[in-house]
């Protein structure tokens, strides 16, 4: 089955932590994507990555940080110096090569909550 | 910048006809996206057009561009309750380089039985 894993759905976390969120794919995409959700709102860009061991920033990274050694997995990390980390993160993929539509496939999301 | 405008809200009974609207501002949009977010998951691709199309059948699902007022449309035959969601409206930049996708904030439909 190809798809997107997010792990884990819930995560709670005291304030000053940093808390990794993990994504992994096996849709062999070359580009990973980060969004922050909070509630109703749209998607907001927090880190995108467009081929492996590069990242770039998004709208709001001020507070994160993301890695991309391997083609399937692209983890964020919510630092203590994210001053509102409570939200819903979502990952997604997309293989934007010639004759596709550069659509994004999403995951299922981690609700984290930190208090 | 690009920005990417919906409705934030649309009620219909169920066996109606729902229509969600979106207007963007990019006027070099190469593609334009419908998802569909149910409560606590990610989103779910629903179709996706072209900019040199002008309408996109799928099913239930009939997808309009007007590209002049760049205005986008989804509609939704014979609606059901398990269409209510959340439906986010997404834009491809013709002139940005990079992959990323521009979404609106989303509209939220509620089918009443």
């Amino acid at each position: 089955d190809g798809g997107i894993t997010q792990s884990p759905k819930y995560l709670f976390r005291k304030e000053g932590q940093n808390v990794t969120l993990s994504c992994e794919q096996n849709l062999n995409h070359d580009a990973m994507y980060w969004y922050r959700q909070d509630p109703g709102q749209g998607l907001r860009l927090i880190y995108y990555s467009q081929i492996v061991n590069d990242f770039q920033k998004g709208d709001i990274a001020e507070g994160y940080s993301v890695s991309r050694e391997k083609k399937e997995s692209f983890p964020l990390t919510v630092t203590s110096a994210q001053k509102n980390p409570t939200a819903f993160y979502l990952c997604a993929s997309s293989m934007p090569t010639s004759g596709r539509a550069y659509e994004q496939y999403f995951g299922p999301g981690t609700r984290l909550t930190v208090t | 910048g690009e920005d990417v405008e919906q409705s934030l809200f649309l009620s219909v009974r169920e066996g109606d006809s729902s229509v969600i609207n979106c207007t963007y501002t990019d006027s070099s949009s190469t593609y334009l996206y419908w998802y569909k977010q149910e409560p606590g998951a990610g989103l779910q691709l629903l179709t996706y057009i072209f900019s040199n199309m002008d309408m996109k059948q799928d099913q239930r699902l009939t997808v309009l561009l007007n590209k002049k007022d760049k205005h986008l449309s989804l509609r939704i035959a014979d609606t059901q309750t398990g269409d209510s969601a959340i439906y986010f409206c997404a834009e491809k930049g013709g002139m940005d380089s990079s992959y990323k996708l521009i979404f609106g904030s989303g509209t939220r439909l509620l089918v009443r039985p």
